[in-house]
């Protein structure tokens, strides 16, 4: 069965350090893989994707993330954390075998960006 | 440029009244269209999906119902809500043929029993 897991619930940085959200998947077949942002009372946005190609994927707000085939991983990256980064985090998952209308959605991590 | 409209943004209805939500896409044709629930601020719940006019399917079997009576329009129903019925309630959209294509969410309404 498909899986996604972000095995911290929180995951606080000071302000100008680097981040790390991680995220681990299970599926059987190729996995398309999503970040996704939600701001207090509001619905989750899309920041980036993994399809196929290149390992590290760039998105919106300077986030990108690395798919790691071997360690079935895509962890959310950033360099330098903005307070206003401070969010809840969420992975996704679809799998071709799955047909196309499903997505499975991590538990969400929160970040906490101090000042 | 695409964009979702949910309504209303907050709910408060008592226990065993009913519950029509709305939501509408602009600016694509034949969406994907899915309900879905956030208790918590946490996880997300799938609760309906619509790849069609008439054409629903449910993943959780309880008290609510879902209905898309235009291409670009989504309702979420209840006849007589639970307590347990309160949460985060989410619309969301996809590119029909696209599986690598991410969904696109409305702003959500936070709908609480009394």
């Amino acid at each position: 069965a498909q899986s996604v897991a972000q095995p911290e619930d929180q995951v606080n940085v000071a302000e100008g350090n680097p981040l790390t959200v991680k995220c681990t998947y299970s599926v059987s077949g190729n996995p398309y893989l999503f970040w996704y942002v939600q701001y207090p009372n509001r619905g989750l946005q899309f920041l980036l994707k993994y399809i196929t190609g290149d390992n590290l994927v760039k998105g919106s707000y300077g986030f990108e993330a690395e798919f790691n085939k071997s360690q079935t991983s895509f962890h959310l990256k950033k360099p330098s954390a903005l307070v206003s980064d401070s969010a809840l985090y969420f992975c996704a998952v679809r799998a071709l075998n799955t047909g196309g209308f499903k997505t499975i959605f991590g538990a969400g991590t929160r970040l906490f960006v101090k000042a | 440029s695409q964009t979702i409209h949910q309504w209303p943004a907050t709910l408060v209805q008592p226990v065993g009244s009913p519950l029509s939500l709305e939501c509408t896409v602009e600016g694509t044709s034949n969406p994907n269209l899915y309900w879905y629930r956030q208790a918590a601020g946490r996880g997300l719940q799938l609760l309906f999906y619509s790849v069609g006019i008439g054409q629903i399917s449910s993943e959780v079997p309880q008290n609510l119902s879902a209905s898309r009576p235009q291409d670009r329009q989504f309702i979420l129903s209840s006849k007589k809500l639970l307590l347990s019925d309160s949460g985060f309630y989410l619309c969301a959209w996809s590119v029909l043929s696209g599986s690598n294509q991410p969904q696109h969410f409305g702003d959500g309404t936070r709908l609480s029993i009394l």
